[in-house]
């Protein structure tokens, strides 16, 4: 069983639709949760981070983490064709991002 | 600014060939990270570089090496290409060891035949 399991999708949604991405864990060890865009098998782009569990916002986007339940999600609001991408959680035992265990993707398009 | 540069885009081996991937980190950053991603899975950790020394590695065999060298940039070498190397090899940089921000490259793709 891998450590990191993400919903696989692929998720197709109308333009202005809320997108809500999950990924649980195994390893109680990591701490430190991101969320990767990636386009076209591109290299991914760092969207947010977080420590601790709760609920992070940027702009459109939030970052949900439970650590009592091994579950991180990140919602998606007012999404727009522009969001159609490949989305990646990860995650670290400590705060070092250079030696992630990623999850396999979620694959979302929006449509206009 | 540049960003994290690698080389080559694309690549074609034989299978027991040898190979040499490059990256160059973005400006300021002294650490390298590499990743493997299959198609449709998500990239896997291979090894961390720092001040010219591996300083993390994932699992994965002993035909992945690679080096750092003094200003930072770094090279991952896999020996004795098998079919299931194929992948996009992904670079990614970090300010310092332990960093929790990463920038990654557009990556190499390498298909081994």
């Amino acid at each position: 069983q891998k450590e990191v399991e993400q919903d696989p999708g692929p998720l197709s949604v109308p333009e202005g639709a809320i997108v809500s991405l999950n990924c649980t864990y195994s390893n109680s060890a990591f701490q430190y949760f991101m969320w990767y865009r990636q386009y076209s098998r591109k290299g991914p782009e760092l969207l947010m981070y977080t420590y601790s569990s709760g609920n992070k916002e940027d702009g459109r986007f939030t970052a949900q983490v439970d650590k009592s339940s091994k579950y991180i999600s990140l919602f998606i609001r007012d999404s727009q064709p522009s969001d159609s991408a490949t989305y990646l959680c990860a995650m670290s035992e400590g705060t070092n991002a250079g030696k992630s265990t990623f999850g396999d993707g979620t694959t979302l398009t929006v449509k206009p | 600014d540049a960003g994290v540069t690698q080389s080559p885009t694309h690549l074609i081996k034989t299978r027991g060939q040898q190979v040499t991937l490059r990256c160059s980190p973005k400006s300021g950053h002294d650490t390298v990270s590499w990743y493997q991603q299959a198609l449709g899975q998500g990239p896997q950790f291979i090894f961390q570089y720092y001040e010219e020394e591996e300083r993390q590695r994932g699992n994965f065999p002993d035909r992945f090496s690679g080096h750092q060298f003094p200003n930072y940039s770094s090279e991952l070498n896999v020996n004795a290409l098998l079919l299931g190397d194929s992948a996009l090899y992904l670079c990614a940089s970090s300010r310092d060891f332990g960093g929790n921000t990463i920038y990654f490259g557009e990556g190499s793709w390498l298909t081994v035949v």
